[in-house]
């Protein structure tokens, strides 16, 4: 796995865009980077994955850069519900180990 | 659509005593399944890991085991519960195989406590 450096902490206004960095300097070409958010007390959920391009789903967006070494997982207009731990984690396709880091927590405030 | 069940949500143990929590995944086939725990203010810890029947992958030394005895059920046992097994314990699915494999699924979670 591609090892990833984030932020411990950030703040969002709510109704703001909230933009959340990850670091993955050492990731390979076959290695997508995937975004997790976990909501205290609730399992991790799913947010959004890609490779090269950006991605964007209902959810949030993906922005790779073109060197693949850093990304950027940005909810719109973030909300209260938003406030969460949120991992970004390195990894093959095919592969069955998946780890988590510790994460940023983002809490977003009225 | 695949749903993922664990049970028991909740469950308070005496040292000492043996511990079962079970996960199954409905709505698809030869899934990779995982148990994570999380420690109170902690982060994910992958336990076990399994790519099929009767095939676990243990991440770290504990006082916990896995089974597989079904393609989409996974068992998470102790014979012999600690204080420090205390904890969050998830279940998750991913599908085998693919370019985004490691696009996990998760249950609600068990959350144990030992006294």
């Amino acid at each position: 796995d591609a090892k990833t450096t984030q932020p411990p902490s950030m703040d969002c206004a709510e109704g703001r865009a909230a933009n959340l960095p990850c670091n993955h300097s050492t990731i390979s070409g076959n290695e997508y980077v995937y975004w997790y958010r976990q909501i205290h007390s609730q399992g991790p959920q799913y947010i959004i994955h890609g490779l090269k391009n950006n991605e964007t789903n209902e959810m949030a967006s993906l922005i790779i850069t073109e060197d693949r070494k850093s990304s950027t997982l940005i909810l719109p207009h973030a909300t209260l519900r938003d406030t969460a731990v949120y991992y970004c984690i390195g990894k093959s396709g095919g592969y069955q180990k998946v780890t988590f880091g510790t994460g940023t927590k983002l809490q977003v405030i009225p | 659509s695949q749903t993922i069940h664990q049970w028991p949500a909740t469950l308070v143990q005496p040292v000492g005593s043996p511990l079962s929590l079970e996960c199954t995944v409905e709505g698809t086939s030869n899934p990779n399944l995982y148990w994570y725990r999380q420690a109170a203010g902690r982060g994910l810890q992958l336990l076990f890991y399994s790519v099929g029947i009767g095939q676990i992958s243990s991440e770290v030394p504990q006082n916990l085991s896995a089974s597989r005895p079904q393609d989409r059920q996974f068992i998470l046992s102790s014979k012999k519960l600690l204080l420090s097994d205390s904890g969050f314990y998830l279940c998750a699915w991913s599908v085998r195989g693919m370019t985004g494999g490691a696009q996990l699924f998760f249950g609600e979670g068990s959350r144990l406590t030992v006294l």
